[in-house]
């Protein structure tokens, strides 16, 4: 039983499509995040739910729009993908306060 | 704000030998909590290790212990006795809390070679 799931792990895609991943926890979890891991490995917060509420969106573009239908799913939509969205976006959780985070395997997107 | 600093990019240690990660970090709030991960090349964020602020011993995990030193905001990882599996990127990690935001802040990482 895979604790905290992403798909797809692997998204190629050409410039100006829109695609989504999507992220789901079994662990009863009450708080989300999406992170962008960059090609040097940095890993990024992009956006925090909790309770399905967002909670932080750091400056990340209008193009991101994350959607949360319940505790369990956090999926993100990219618009108008460009090539400088080419990361591992990894999808994660934890419950407030508490232990570690959990993360997903990861989605390597490559924008062409 | 917070943040994490680990200053070595990479680090070589020899099999069977003990080796040191540091990581620093600062941050205002009075409660959080420290991690550190492994990101071996097949890419997943696999936990290792996790230290509370308020906790007063060092946190172990079998061969990984944390060095936690609040005054000097150091959060070191000690791995003993190295295998060729530890091989990978390690990254240091703290949550902080600003009402109900909880989030992660994730150092630069450090890239660990175990030779023969």
């Amino acid at each position: 039983d895979t604790a905290v799931s992403q798909t797809p792990k692997y998204l190629v895609t050409q410039m100006g499509n829109d695609k989504s991943i999507k992220c789901e926890q079994n662990l009863g979890h009450d708080t989300m995040y999406w992170y962008k891991q960059d090609s040097k490995k940095f890993l990024k917060i992009m956006f925090s739910y909790n309770n399905k509420e967002l909670i932080i969106n750091e400056t990340v573009p209008n193009r991101f729009s994350p959607k949360s239908p319940d505790k369990a799913h956090l999926n993100l939509h990219i618009n108008s993908l460009e090539l400088g969205d080419s990361a591992v976006y990894f999808c994660a959780s934890t419950r407030y306060g508490q232990g570690q985070a959990f993360f997903g395997q990861g989605t390597r997107l490559t924008v062409v | 704000a917070q943040k994490i600093t680990q200053t070595q990019p990479g680090m070589f240690v020899q099999e069977k030998e003990a080796v040191t990660l540091d990581c620093t970090y600062d941050t205002s709030d009075p409660s959080y909590g420290l991690f550190w991960y492994k990101q071996p090349s097949s890419g997943e964020m696999i936990f290792l290790i996790y230290q509370g602020s308020y906790d007063q011993q060092n946190a172990t995990e079998g061969r990984y212990s944390l060095n936690f030193q609040k005054a000097r905001k150091s959060a070191n990882l000690v791995i003993s006795a190295s295998q060729l599996g530890d091989s990978a990127m390690y990254f240091c990690a703290m949550r902080g809390y600003t009402g109900t935001a909880s989030k992660l802040t994730f150092g630069t990482g450090t890239r660990l070679q175990v030779t023969l």
